[in-house]
């Protein structure tokens, strides 16, 4: 099994629509994270916590928001999606210590119509 | 604030060609670099890194040095495979700093 699984990993949906996305850990790891892929746009960083307690926007938090459930779960939500959030969406996650090193899932390609 | 620059691509050699992809940073401090690679329909995973000025990361053939006095971390392959196409991301991240800053990725394809 993914050591940072993300779902779904597709998902369809229409304008105006609520969404979620799941992130689940078995890293042991504090940080967690959410990064939003573009063609030519390299990833950009939507929202981090460091842990349960303490959550941080990112670059382009507008339009999202994040929830952190427990140490190993981290979801992201759009809460009224648009067409131009159609995007590849990353967790990712990083231990305290040592040297900033991240772990990714696979990824969630959404499609917003 | 913190940046990276990488080379634009994309980038298309043939099999057994030598590859570089130029990483320059700014950055306040000393930084850890990192190359991450995706390969197609997966996820960034760690390709090598270097934690101060003169160290060499290397790992599957790959290799690049961290260089303070040109604030660079250029990837090199002396012979690069079918299998090393995918999208390559150069990354820092200052010592103790929550954040990591990525460059925009260079999408390299390697036609046998």
């Amino acid at each position: 099994d993914a050591d940072v699984t993300q779902t779904p990993r597709n998902r369809i949906t229409k304008t105006g629509k609520r969404i979620m996305l799941e992130c689940s850990q078995t890293k042991g790891h504090d940080r967690m994270y959410w990064y939003r892929q573009d063609p030519g746009l390299g990833l950009r960083l939507i929202y981090y916590s460091f842990d349960v307690k303490d959550i941080n926007k990112g670059e382009i938090s507008d339009g999202y928001s994040v929830s952190r459930q427990a140490q190993a779960k981290f979801s992201l939500s759009l809460e009224s999606a648009i067409p131009n959030q159609t995007a590849l969406y990353f967790c990712a996650t990083g231990g305290t210590g040592g040297t900033g090193e991240l772990f990714f899932g696979e990824g969630s390609r959404l499609t917003v119509l | 604030g913190n940046s990276v620059t990488q080379m634009e691509g994309p980038v298309t050699l043939s099999e057994e060609a030598f590859l570089t992809i130029n990483c320059t940073y700014t950055a306040t401090g000393y930084p850890s670099l990192f190359w991450y690679v995706q390969y197609p329909g997966e996820g960034l995973q760690l390709l090598l890194k270097a934690t101060k000025a003169d160290d060499k990361g290397s790992n599957k053939g790959f290799e690049a040095t961290y260089r303070k006095e040109t604030t660079s971390f250029h990837l090199e392959k002396g012979s690069v495979q079918v299998s090393d196409s995918a999208v390559y991301f150069c990354a820092l991240r200052r010592t103790n700093a929550g954040k990591s800053t990525f460059g925009d990725g260079t999408t390299l394809t390697v036609k046998p």
